[in-house]
């Protein structure tokens, strides 16, 4: 464990459902992160949190719906997915964000999403 | 475009060998880092390089960093079969707020 916990491990969703992805850390970091990681393509920054305020989209299409309720917890909801959104998501976190950040970040494992 | 490219793609080396691998990046950069991924699994941090450092140990690891280029290498010294994974370098971007870029890293196989 990294001290980034991500679940569901594994998700298998049809194209009408909604589902969301769950990310927590107690590591007191005030920054938290969403990435794609699909196959042969690098990874893919989605969403920046910091001090629960959003700082950073991407260019997500709204099918993707972040939420961070607070700076331990954040979701990323999900609705009408594409099979082309199958892959590899990543919650990170770090100490802080922003320009001249010098902070590295803890990933959590991921979930592997399948949309079918 | 990316803002982080590693090379080569893959390397393959026998047990005992040094590994480098370089990352070339495009636009002024406050930090790099590099990460270590095993297969299917979350980016673990392994050093993080100031713009205003040349080169940085940790362990077996041994990163250089030059400005004047654009450029990163990461050295793994006495290569072990548990090294094997793929390696990514990360750079900030001075000019956008919040954004971190990972390049599409390099494949290390090393054979026992």
């Amino acid at each position: 464990e990294t001290g980034v916990t991500q679940t569901p491990r594994h998700l298998v969703m049809g194209m009408t459902n909604k589902k969301s992805l769950k990310c927590e850390q107690h590591l007191g970091h005030n920054a938290m992160y969403w990435y794609k990681q699909s196959a042969k393509k690098p990874l893919e920054l989605m969403f920046v949190y910091n001090f629960k305020e959003q700082t950073e989209n991407n260019s997500v299409p709204s099918r993707f719906s972040p939420e961070c309720p607070n700076s331990s917890h954040l979701f990323l909801h999900l609705h009408t997915l594409q099979p082309e959104d199958s892959a590899l998501y990543l919650c990170a976190s770090s100490q802080g964000a922003g320009r001249g950040f010098n902070y590295g970040y803890t990933f959590g494992s991921g979930t592997r999403l399948t949309v079918v | 475009s990316q803002q982080g490219e590693e090379d080569p793609q893959a390397l393959s080396i026998q047990e005992g060998e040094n590994a480098t691998m370089n990352c070339s990046y495009k636009t002024s950069i406050n930090n790099l880092q590099w990460y270590r991924q095993n297969s299917g699994r979350g980016l673990v941090h392994l050093i993080l390089i100031r713009s205003n450092e040349r080169e940085k140990h940790s362990g077996r690891l041994r990163v250089t960093l030059d400005t004047s280029k654009k450029s990163s290498s990461l050295l793994i010294t006495a290569s072990r079969a548990a090294d094997t994974a793929s390696y990514f370098c990360a750079t900030d971007d001075r000019t956008s707020y919040d954004k971190v870029i990972f390049g599409p890293g390099t494949s290390l196989s090393v054979i026992p």
